[in-house]
């Protein structure tokens, strides 16, 4: 199985600011990485595929790199709604698909 | 614009049988092109994948649940249901059912709201 680190497990910034989430694998898993933002009570939200695509209707300020081990996704300005829990999620052996488990990004 | 809807007892005995269904509107599962997943987030934790089914009822299942899941389709109702077996307190979750595409891009672009299942006597 394909463990999926994410780090920090918290991170705390103010509206404005540059968010910088990590998220590193056990192996290889080329460009096949997506994360997920997650509202308290709600269900996760597609926000970046294959490691650096936005999905649909997702804001520019979000942009995700990395390939092989070590991927991130960036918030370049913290919106006040953009304050959740982040997954990465790893699909190089799909079907065994596996999720980070998370960083919650909160308000400082 | 595809929806899905989890539907479900909310309060299951230990050892029973967990059953789910999740109900996708706004597009049909025989069009085929996406797989149809089960998800679950214990409380306050992170998100598990339980399996997947195909509209032709291909399945693949988590290793660590697989021999107490099964998920099975019914293409007439546009339905797609879970069933875990033998469950504990620790099944105790979010169920999410979620659609995927069938290669490893992409990712899961339309979820149910969630459904809380809680194992107790």
């Amino acid at each position: 199985e394909i463990v999926l680190t994410q780090s920090p497990a918290t991170l705390s910034l103010s509206p404005g600011e540059r968010a910088t989430l990590s998220c590193r694998a056990s192996q290889s898993v080329s460009s096949y990485l997506a994360w997920y933002q997650q509202k308290p009570g709600q269900a996760p939200r597609l926000l970046i595929y294959d490691a650096s695509n936005r999905a649909t209707g997702i804001p520019a300020r979000f942009s995700g790199s990395g390939s092989g081990t070590d991927f991130t996704l960036t918030i370049s300005s913290l919106e006040p709604e953009d304050f959740a829990v982040y997954y990465c999620q790893q699909r190089s052996n799909w079907p065994q698909i596996t999720f980070g488990q998370g960083t919650r990004l909160e308000i400082k | 614009q595809v929806q899905l809807q989890e539907s479900g007892p909310g309060l299951v005995k230990p050892s029973q049988t967990l059953s789910l269904t999740c109900t996708v509107s706004g597009g049909s599962i025989s069009s085929g092109g996406y797989y149809w997943s089960w998800i679950r987030q214990h409380p306050g934790k992170g998100l598990e994948w339980i399996g997947y089914i195909y509209y032709s009822g291909s399945t693949y299942y988590n290793p660590s649940l697989k021999s107490r899941v099964t998920i099975s389709v019914d293409t007439s109702k546009n339905q797609f249901s879970l069933k875990l077996s033998s469950v504990t307190a620790a099944d105790t979750a979010v169920y999410y059912c979620a659609r995927d595409t069938m290669t490893n891009r992409g990712g899961f672009d339309y979820w149910g709201q969630g459904t809380l299942v809680t194992v107790s006597s």
